[in-house]
């Protein structure tokens, strides 16, 4: 069966520090891997996400992920954040194995502090 | 374009009463989810549906949980006889192809509270 884990359940940070969210995962079948954000009182967005390809992707707003293989994971960065980037953050997993199922992780809440 | 919406967006109920929870998908995506989120907890997916096919029931915690959808559009999430930890929000997704990979689009989700 997948899984997925998020290492950290908080993470604050002060304004223009780097971050790392931190996600690894375990299946036995080949994976497509997300990260969704939500921003407080709203829903779940997609923030950027590895089908196949290059294993560094990137989201408009300036965080990557890259995936790593051989250590399943998919940490997800940002070298400088902004006030506007606290949110929790939910790694997810989609594997095609039969049926369909995507899962996710707990969610990570990044608190970005002035 | 409207986005996935589900109503209501609260929901107060006494134990053992039952729950109808509904969601309106994006128009045109053939694939819908549930999913529950307990507080403090990550996505627990619950059912999805793909155009025509039997849905993947397999997410569903017990009997008392269905999940029904017209053709490609509306869904209703029924919880029968709730109980106090059915409380949580649920949150329903949809996507346009249904196929891994496709990113899902979330709705705002409905928060149930089982007193």
């Amino acid at each position: 069966a997948q899984s997925v884990t998020q290492l950290d359940s908080q993470v604050p940070v002060f304004e223009e520090a780097p971050v790392e969210l931190r996600c690894n995962y375990s299946s036995s079948v080949s994976v497509y891997l997300f990260w969704y954000v939500q921003y407080p009182n709203q829903g779940l967005q997609l923030l950027l996400k590895y089908l196949s390809g290059s294993t560094l992707v990137e989201s408009i707003n300036g965080f990557e992920a890259e995936f790593n293989k051989s250590q399943t994971s998919f940490h997800l960065r940002k070298p400088s954040v902004h006030i506007s980037d606290t949110a929790e953050y939910f790694c997810a997993v989609s594997v095609r194995a039969g049926g369909f199922k995507t899962i996710f992780g707990a969610g990570t809440r990044l608190f970005v502090k002035a | 374009g409207a986005g996935v919406s589900q109503s209501p967006s609260n929901k107060v109920t006494e134990k053992g009463k039952d729950v109808e929870l509904r969601c309106d998908p994006i128009s045109g995506h053939t694939a819908l989810y549930w999913y529950r989120q307990r507080l403090g907890q990550g996505l627990e997916f619950l059912i999805y549906f793909q155009g025509n096919s039997a849905p993947d029931k397999s997410g569903l915690p017990s009997d008392r949980f269905s999940a029904e959808r017209t053709g490609e559009s509306v869904s209703t999430l029924t919880i029968q006889r709730t109980q106090q930890e059915d409380s949580a929000v649920y949150l329903c997704a949809s996507s346009p192809l249904g196929l891994v990979g496709n990113e899902q689009f979330f709705g705002p989700g409905t928060r149930l509270t089982v007193l």
